[in-house]
C-alpha cells in the first residue's frame, strides 16, 4: 500500500468557519508534510513533522494549525482564513527526515480549498 | 536568487517526439539531492527520481532518462517517444545537505499533442 489519502477532496468555507483537513498514510513513513499550491505555481512547504514532532514551520500564519496525532495521521486545522488562502493543500510523507534533509516524498491527491 | 530554475514554462510536442526538460540548480552544499516530480491534471504529484550529489551516473527508466552534470549544475530530464499521458507539469526540486527547505522549481508544463 503506497497511498497517501486526503479528505475532503474539496472544501468551501467562510472566513469565520473552523474546519480541518486530514491526511493518512500506511507506508510506515515517519515524516509528514503540508504544502500549499496556488494555480500554476509550485508547491510551497508549510510544515514538516518528523517522528510526530513539528520539525519545520515555514513562518505560516497562525490561522493554520497542524497536528500529528500519530505517525500515520496528519491534520491541518483552519480558522479565520482569508480568500487568498484558497489553494490546493497537499499532504506528503517520506521515509524519514534526518537532520532536516528530505527524502523522496509521496503525495496525496490534495484538498482543493475555497475561502469565501 | 532562485535555487532551482526551470526556464521552459511551457512546451508542446507532437506524440512520439523526444523532449528534454531543463533544470538548473544553485547550492553551495557539497551534499545535496535532486528530484523530479510529475503533476498530471488530476493534481497529485508523482515522484519520478531522486539523485544525490555524489552520483553523476545518468539514469534511464523506460522512456525516461536523466542527465546530471555537476559542472553545469544541471539535472535535465528527457522523455523519449512522448505519449499523450506524459502531458503534465514537471517539477525539479532540490534538498540541500544542510537541511531544512525543500526547493521546487517553477515547473514546466508539457503538452503532448496526438
Amino acid at each position: 500500500d503506497t497511498e497517501v489519502t486526503q479528505t475532503p477532496k474539496h472544501l468551501v468555507m467562510g472566513m469565520t468557519n473552523k474546519k480541518s483537513l486530514k491526511c493518512e498514510q500506511h507506508m510506515g513513513h515517519r515524516a509528514m508534510y503540508w504544502y500549499k499550491q496556488k494555480a500554476k505555481k509550485p508547491p510551497e512547504l508549510m510544515f514538516v513533522y518528523s517522528y510526530e514532532k513539528l520539525s519545520i514551520n515555514e513562518s505560516v500564519p497562525s490561522r493554520f494549525s497542524p497536528e500529528c496525532p500519530n505517525s500515520s495521521l496528519l491534520n491541518l486545522h483552519l480558522h479565520a482564513l482569508q480568500p487568498e488562502d484558497s489553494a490546493l493543500y497537499l499532504c506528503a510523507s517520506s521515509q524519514e527526515l534526518i537532520r532536516l534533509v528530505h527524502n523522496e516524498q509521496f503525495f496525496g491527491p490534495g484538498t482543493r480549498l475555497t475561502v469565501l | 536568487a532562485q535555487k532551482v530554475t526551470q526556464a521552459q514554462t511551457e512546451i508542446s510536442v507532437v506524440e512520439k517526439e523526444d523532449v528534454t526538460l531543463d533544470c538548473v540548480y544553485e547550492t553551495r552544499d557539497t551534499t545535496y539531492y535532486l528530484f523530479w516530480y510529475k503533476q498530471p491534471p488530476s493534481g497529485e504529484l508523482v515522484f519520478l527520481i531522486r539523485r544525490n550529489s555524489f552520483d553523476e551516473q545518468n539514469e534511464i527508466s523506460g522512456r525516461y532518462s536523466w542527465n546530471f552534470q555537476k559542472s553545469t549544475s544541471s539535472f535535465n530530464f528527457t522523455i523519449t517517444a512522448s505519449q499523450v499521458v506524459d502531458s503534465a507539469v514537471y517539477f525539479c526540486a532540490l534538498s540541500e545537505g544542510s537541511g531544512n527547505q525543500f526547493y521546487f522549481g517553477t515547473g514546466t508544463s508539457l503538452t503532448v499533442i496526438p
